[in-house]
């Protein structure tokens, strides 16, 4: 089976340049996470959906972030403009919300993003 | 506020020994936990999770311990291999989707 597919596996680009990555969850999962980590703040959460709609974006660092989910196998996390700090590796997980218990995430191998 | 602790960075134990990781927490409201696994490069796997109303269960090599009233889980490996060597994650979730991680502690398992 196909795990969580992120795109591209690195960015480089300069300050002020809009980054785009891209995240497609595992097929039948109804939940999505973003996270991103850096070696000050560790792992942390940024935005979540459940069948597509975001549910808790409270993670989103300012309004130059921005994440949608157009559809079920399909999902964009924007830095618009980009700035240094920004520079982490970002994850992508999907999750099942189906079946009895709790059901664990499963990550992508993640966005290395540098701004320079 | 760092609410799930790792405070160990880094351990190092020898083949086929045991490998004790562990993992406290501050808000009791967590009803579930989870250990990952990370190797450079990829993402982290998930690999063993326990419910707030358990306090252990037990995965192959794998088991993990939790103490409510301590607020503390610990993940035993035994016995340990060469490729368990990687970065380990404990996170923990309160009612709904959100986890929250530790700091992560690298485990080198020695030939």
């Amino acid at each position: 089976d196909a795990g969580v597919i992120q795109s591209p596996r690195h960015e480089v680009t300069e300050m002020g340049q809009e980054v785009t990555l891209r995240c497609k969850p595992i097929s039948g999962h109804d939940y999505l996470f973003w996270y991103r980590q850096t070696m000050m703040r560790g792992l942390e959460l940024l935005i979540y959906f459940n069948n597509n709609v975001p549910i808790d974006d409270s993670g989103m660092p300012e309004d130059r972030f921005s994440a949608k989910m157009p559809n079920a196998s399909f999902s964009t996390l924007k830095i618009q403009p980009s700035e240094p700090r920004d520079s982490a590796v970002y994850f992508c997980a999907s999750r099942s919300g189906q079946g009895v218990g709790n059901q664990p995430q499963h990550f992508g191998d993640g966005t290395r993003l540098s701004i320079l | 506020d760092q609410q799930v602790k790792q405070n160990s960075p880094s351990l190092s134990v020898q083949e086929g020994r045991i490998s004790i990781l562990n993992c406290d927490y501050t808000n009791s409201m967590f009803d579930y936990f989870l250990w990952y696994k990370k190797y450079p490069a990829e993402g982290p796997t998930f690999l063993i999770s326990i419910s707030s109303i358990k306090d252990k269960n037990e995965d192959g090599r794998f088991t993990v311990f939790l103490n409510k009233s301590a607020k503390h889980l610990s993940l035993h490996i035994v016995p340990s291999q060469p490729g368990d060597s990687a970065v380990y994650f404990c996170a923990a979730r309160t009612s709904g989707s959100r986890l929250t991680f530790g700091e992560g502690t690298q485990l080198t398992v020695n030939p």
